[in-house]
């Protein structure tokens, strides 16, 4: 199964700074089948990103995905203070689908 | 909008089987793929497997051999069982709708990404 890593495993920003979260998997995603979430203390992951590079619907303009390959990256363009959580990518581009470890977004 | 509520016990023994089921509302059975996700604290997010309202089923390897799913159409609820608990299943179980799934070169559907879902139940496994 494709493991992911990501990176950092805790980003400490102010708001309105930008924040580059990394997930790179073991071997190729196809077709660029990546989805990110995030996820608030107490409650269930929300779709973010899907297909890499693909914004969920409600999700604001600030939230950008790209990558292709090994290699994808969320960008929080400026954060919010709603914008500090949790987030995880997920590959479904090969069976098992899996999941990253997490990156958590902490206020500086 | 379409919501999902997991329920079941919240305390279950050691050897013994979870029976866990979602409810859907806002949105029929039929038509989509359903999954089981869990997270736990040792071991993250994890793929249980899915249930497609036409009965087809697939589950994580790691899980294949104790897991079952089923659904109800009459009550929009589909159900995961999980048999020969132990510790390491303490976790919280999550329900979630798929899109973005697909077929594969072998005919095999492929699982894609997971929105909206349920609040999540927490299941501990005491010995």
């Amino acid at each position: 199964e494709i493991v992911l890593t990501q990176s950092p495993g805790t980003l400490s920003l102010s708001p309105g700074e930008r924040a580059t979260l990394s997930c790179r998997a073991s071997q190729s995603v196809s077709s660029s089948y990546l989805a990110w979430y995030q996820q608030k203390p107490g409650q269930a992951p929300r779709l973010v990103i899907y297909a890499a590079s693909s914004r969920a619907t409600g999700i604001p303009d600030r939230f950008s995905g790209s990558g292709s390959g090994t290699d994808f990256t969320l960008t929080i363009s400026r954060l919010e203070p709603e914008d500090f959580a949790m987030y995880y990518c997920q590959q479904y581009g090969s069976s098992p689908v899996t999941f990253g470890g997490g990156t958590t977004v902490e206020i500086k | 909008q379409v919501q999902l509520q997991e329920s079941g016990p919240g305390l279950v023994k050691a050897s013994e089987t979870l029976s866990l089921t979602c409810t859907i509302s806002g949105a029929y059975i039929s038509g989509y793929y359903w999954s089981w996700i869990r997270q736990s604290p040792g071991k993250g997010l994890e793929w249980i497997g899915y249930i497609y309202y036409s009965g087809s089923t697939n589950s994580n390897p790691s899980l294949k051999s104790r897991v079952t799913m089923s659904f109800d159409r009459s009550k929009n609820q589909i159900s995961l069982n999980l048999k020969s608990l132990t510790a390491a299943d303490t976790a919280v179980y999550y329900c979630a709708r798929e899109s973005g799934g697909y077929f594969d070169g072998s005919g095999l559907y492929m699982s894609g990404w997971f929105d909206p879902w349920g609040q999540g139940t927490l299941v501990t496994v005491s010995s």
